[in-house]
């Protein structure tokens, strides 16, 4: 499965848009892009997912890049039950193919 | 829809001892997870099931653990003499898939932590 790279930390401002970015150089072409995040002290919650094209939801949106080796998880306006982990995960979506890194810590300011 | 739930929430065993984990997924759902997460990492993939099959098993699954999800419907993952590496967080989530689909949702409970003593 293709190896992801996000930033460990990021630090946002409540009501702010948070963009959360996403590497992933070696994704095929079958390959869908993940996100789901973790609060504290829960096991993780699926966000939002895409193959190409930007995606939306009541949550959040994704951009794919053209090339699909990167992609951006937005939140339009965070607030504070955002701070979480983010996991940005790309491959066969069975859950056995899913390899979760480290992700990106949110940290959202009043 | 009542999500996934697990129990107990909170485990305590001393080394050596046996212990049984039970998930019940969402119930219209065909496939059950188990994972594994440590502090500071992301979940670990186990072992999942399709309906009663356990079709995949991670190498991480040591002969002393083992996964049954009886009638296709609720699963428990037991561990036996327990050690203290196996202190961890596990995970349980569902999903519906349909035939070759490939970008089914995971839906997570909220966790067993156990801490072996």
């Amino acid at each position: 499965d293709a190896k992801t790279t996000q930033p460990n930390s990021m630090e946002s401002n409540e009501e702010e848009p948070v963009h959360l970015p996403c590497n992933h150089s070696t994704i095929s072409g079958t390959d869908y892009i993940h996100w789901y995040r973790q609060l504290p002290s829960q096991g993780p919650e699926y966000v939002i997912h895409g193959l190409t094209s930007n995606v939306n939801n009541r949550m959040a949106s994704l951009a794919i890049a053209e090339d699909r080796k990167s992609s951006t998880l937005i939140l339009h306006r965070a607030t504070l039950r955002d701070a979480a982990v983010y996991y940005c995960l790309v491959g066969e979506t069975s859950g056995s193919r899913l390899t979760f890194g480290e992700g990106t810590q949110l940290t959202v300011n009043p | 829809d009542t999500g996934v739930s697990q129990n107990p929430r909170h485990k305590i065993t001393k080394r050596g001892q046996n212990v049984t984990f039970r998930c019940d997924p969402i119930s219209e759902h065909n496939r059950l997870y188990w994972y594994r997460q440590t502090l500071g990492q992301g979940p670990e993939f186990l072992t999942y099931f399709q309906n009663e099959a356990q079709l995949e098993k991670s190498r991480l699954l040591s002969d002393r653990f083992s996964a049954e999800r009886p009638k296709g419907s609720f699963s428990t993952l037991e561990i036996q003499r327990t050690e203290q590496g196996d202190s961890a967080m596990y995970l349980c989530a569902s999903s519906q898939r349909h035939g070759s689909a490939t970008n089914e949702k995971l839906f997570f409970g909220s966790g067993t932590q156990l801490s072996v003593l």
